[in-house]
């Protein structure tokens, strides 16, 4: 089964509202996930690096007051896209490492997001 | 983010025939480096990764990687419908991939 578990998997909310995504790692912990992006008929871009018991980091051009994430414990991470707009829609991903060192980086189910 | 670059596509091939795609990176420090699968719609499959130049294979998947050249590669041979998706490069950092564009493979029947 998944070892890493987003939800809700598509949500459609109204412009100007906010959605929160959640990312849950299920068969252990993980003190940093990370939050993609992806458009249509593009690649997936890192938006943000999610550290338990921190703030968050984020990568360049993405903005933090609007891409809220709180990583509150060691198996959830939370991503809110606040005053959602239509050019927000897209299909986010989170991912998690283990907490051993290791290669194996799990990906949730990802979360589409369609704003009207 | 790192520069990754993906060959362009779409690739089609012939049922049974070999798919290469091609991967080159512009950070010459960067240690490990996957092959992703991604069907529409839905969340990256790991194929295989590999660190060590050289070849390294895993059933009808070959990667191949020469860090001098900056330079990865997959190969699937024995090429089936079923593998038709598309083909995601990434370059690890910590655990913060940077992808590539993708490349969609169609493998005809």
């Amino acid at each position: 089964g998944a070892v890493v578990s987003q939800h809700p998997s598509w949500v459609i909310c109204k412009s100007g509202t906010s959605v929160k995504i959640e990312c849950r790692s299920l068969d252990f912990q993980a003190t940093t996930m990370f939050w993609y992006r992806q458009f249509p008929k593009q690649s997936l871009m890192l938006m943000a690096t999610s550290n338990e018991g921190s703030k968050a980091t984020y990568e360049q051009g993405v903005e933090k007051d609007k891409f809220l994430i709180n990583h509150a414990s060691l198996t959830l991470s939370t991503l809110t896209v606040t005053s959602a707009h239509p050019e927000d829609s897209s299909f986010y991903i989170c991912s998690a490492p283990p907490t051993v060192s290791g290669n194996t980086i799990y990906f949730g189910e990802g979360s589409w997001l369609t704003v009207v | 983010q790192k520069e990754v670059e993906q060959n362009s596509g779409p690739l089609s091939v012939p049922e049974g025939a070999i798919a290469s795609l091609n991967c080159t990176y512009s950070d010459r420090g960067s240690q490990s480096f996957f092959w992703y699968r991604q069907y529409s719609g839905k969340s990256p499959e790991l194929i295989m990764f590999i660190y060590s130049n050289g070849d390294k294979e895993d059933g009808r998947f070959t990667a191949q990687l020469n860090k001098a050249s900056q330079y990865v590669s997959l190969l699937i041979r024995d090429s089936q419908p079923s593998d038709s998706a598309t083909y995601l490069c990434a370059v690890n950092n910590d655990y913060k991939l940077s992808f590539g564009a993708g490349t969609t493979v169609t493998v005809r029947a």
